[in-house]
């Protein structure tokens, strides 16, 4: 499809447990960006990329949490060691530049991650 | 730390009523997008607002920005059922920032009963 990618959609580990979470933004976009958002809450950024690199990780809640973009494309955000508390939906969302001055965010599905 | 209130974080009205929804900062915005996010999917953009004072109009929906950036409103006229769901204001940092790094509100719930 020509929008962006999240998998998985639905996530359930237990506490202690590793997980990745992947985001395929739409072809082109330089930017990409996740979010994390709690049930009808507003978004909590986590980190933005620009290319590969990503100048603001100021979101990121604990150094469990890391991302990586490779191929200026894929991107993805592993929790290692989950808790309760990161029980949350994972929102990505990617735009043409690397600005959100008046550039347009497109988010995909989310993935929905349940720590037990 | 930019942060942005959004009131009021609940609102549940019948067919027809208008509705205004508020976002407010401290901090000035280059700029204030507004979203509407439905369940199980990820929040679409409706409208950015950039200039202090601008008014944009969607159908039965008026935007508002403030004259000093720091504010913005969301107006709906004669809600409908199919306005239901979850309004997020998001506002882009001033200055020579230039990464996307948007401040979003708590969002508002807003629910339209027939």
């Amino acid at each position: 499809g020509a929008g962006v990618s999240q998998s998985p959609s639905n996530k359930v580990t237990e506490k202690g447990k590793d997980v990745e979470l992947r985001c395929d933004p739409i072809s082109g976009h330089t930017a990409l960006y996740w979010y994390r958002q709690s049930l009808g809450q507003g978004l909590e950024f986590l980190i933005y990329f620009q290319g590969n690199s990503a100048p603001d990780k100021s979101g990121l809640p604990s150094d469990r949490f890391s991302a990586e973009r490779t191929g200026g494309s894929v991107s993805t955000l592993t929790i290692q060691r989950t808790q309760q508390e990161d029980s949350a939906v994972y929102l990505c969302a990617s735009s043409l530049v690397g600005t959100a001055n008046t550039g347009e965010l497109f988010f995909g599905e989310g993935s929905r991650l349940t720590v037990l | 730390t930019q942060l942005l209130e959004q009131s009021p974080q609940f609102l549940s009205i019948q067919e027809g009523e208008n509705l205004t929804v508020y976002c407010n900062s401290s901090s000035v915005f280059s700029s204030l997008q507004w979203y509407r996010q439905e369940p199980g999917e990820g929040p679409v953009l409706l409208v950015t607002v950039v200039t202090g004072g601008e008014v944009k109009k969607l159908k039965r929906l008026t935007f508002q920005f403030g004259d000093a950036r720091k504010d913005s409103s969301l107006h709906i006229t004669a809600a409908q059922p199919g306005d239901t769901g979850l309004y997020l204001c998001a506002g882009a940092s001033a200055g020579g920032t230039s990464y996307g790094k948007l401040t979003f509100g708590q969002g508002t719930i807003l629910t339209v009963h027939p």
